[in-house]
Order: C-alpha cells, then sequence, then structure tokens
C-alpha cells in the first residue's frame, strides 16, 4: 500500500504528558497537511509542510504544538502538557502541488 | 474565503440515485470545487474535482452551473456503503492549504 500513513492509530494518554504522532505522506508528494478533527465536525487545518519548510500554521496550532519534517519526507506532530481539549482525531495528508489532499487514517488521541 | 452550504444529512435507499447539492455564494474565479468522502475512524478520501460544466468518473458526477454558485455530486445507484459524510470544499487549485475549508459536510445514509 502506497497511501499515507500514521502511527499510532491509538493514543491514550494522561493529561500533562506529551505525545507524539508521525505521518508518512506518499513518497513523490512534496507538500504535508496536518488536521485536526473533533467529532461532528470536518477536519481543521493545523499546518502544512512544502518539502522540509513548514510554510503556514493555524491560529488553532498553539505553542503546545509542533510540527517537524527534518528531510522533507516523513512529519512528527509533538503535543506537550496535553490537556483534555486536545483530545481529538489528528489526520495527516500529502499532495502534490495540487490541492487534491490525500488523507491518512489518522491518530485518535484521547487525553484522561 | 468561499464558505460553502450542504444539508447536513440525507436518507435514500439502495438502488437509488443521490444528489448533494452545495451552496458556494461567493466562489472565485480561480476557485476549484473538490467533494471528499469520509468513513467513521478514515480519513477524507478525495471523490471529485471540478471548475465548471459537468465532471464525471468511476465514482461520481459533478455538475456545475454557469454561474459556479453551485455544485451536485451525484452518487448513481448508491449501495450501503456508500454511507459515510461528504464534504463540498471550494479553493483555489494551487494555494496554501489554509484557504481549503472544510464545512461539517452531509452525513449520508443509506438504507436497505
Amino acid at each position: 500500500d502506497t497511501g499515507v500513513s500514521q502511527d499510532p492509530r491509538h493514543k491514550i494518554t494522561k493529561r500533562g504528558q506529551n505525545v507524539t504522532f508521525r505521518c508518512d505522506p506518499i513518497s513523490e508528494h512534496n507538500r504535508l497537511y496536518w488536521y485536526r478533527q473533533t467529532l461532528g465536525q470536518g477536519p481543521e487545518f493545523l499546518t502544512y509542510f512544502q518539502n522540509e519548510a513548514q510554510l503556514e500554521k493555524s491560529r488553532l496550532l498553539s505553542d503546545r504544538f509542533s510540527a517537524e519534517r527534518p528531510k522533507g519526507s516523513f512529519s512528527t506532530l509533538e503535543i506537550q502538557r496535553t490537556e483534555q481539549g486536545d483530545s481529538a482525531m489528528y489526520l495527516c495528508a500529502s499532495s502534490f502541488n495540487t490541492d487534491t489532499q490525500y488523507f491518512g487514517p489518522g491518530t485518535r488521541l484521547t487525553v484522561l | 474565503l468561499a464558505k460553502t452550504t450542504q444539508p447536513i444529512s440525507m436518507d435514500s435507499y439502495e438502488g437509488q440515485e443521490v444528489n448533494i447539492t452545495c451552496s458556494h455564494n461567493n466562489i472565485a474565479t480561480n476557485d476549484y470545487i473538490t467533494w471528499y468522502q469520509q468513513f467513521p475512524s478514515q480519513g477524507p478520501r478525495f471523490i471529485i474535482q471540478g471548475y465548471k460544466t459537468k465532471v464525471k468518473n468511476e465514482v461520481a458526477s459533478l455538475f456545475i452551473p454557469a454561474d459556479r454558485k453551485s455544485s451536485t455530486l451525484s452518487l448513481p445507484r448508491v449501495s450501503l456503503s456508500d454511507t459515510a459524510v461528504y464534504y463540498c470544499l471550494v479553493g483555489p487549485r494551487y494555494s496554501s492549504a489554509s484557504k481549503i475549508i472544510f464545512g461539517s459536510g452531509t452525513r449520508l445514509s443509506i438504507r436497505p
């Protein structure tokens, strides 16, 4: 399967802990996006990379959130000092120079 | 930024044709219309994209009138597996990701 993959698929953590998620995009895609989705809502944009450069960040991305794409391939999203409001599905998508984004299966985060 | 309006939910039966209409009164000249499908606990999946008139692929058809202020996703002969949330997106084809906004989508339920 050459689609977008995310790891882990599920994460349960206690409030105040740090968590890190990984996304592996489709190999020839130069753009990588992170979204957050809460129950009953559509995905909300968080941030976006073109190759290794982080080009945009949403106001939703507080200073507790950081994303990296060091070699322009896989990306990580870290949430520090998690809060219950961080509980959501975190989706990664990739594209090649168009807005046709292909999504991964997501990582469901539950903060207790 | 073009905002979209679509029905919150729709019901239909297996074998029927389903049409989901999306309103985007403020669509810009360089905006494209894209539809995504999302099953529970999965990331959204690209269905179809168009700019004007009619686009058709193996999954669906997209009808866009001349004024482009609305669009209709048509699913022929639906099955139970078409039960999902369908999102209508409007945005420039080549642009930064933050200009693509997911709404709440249309929850389509197909009954036997």
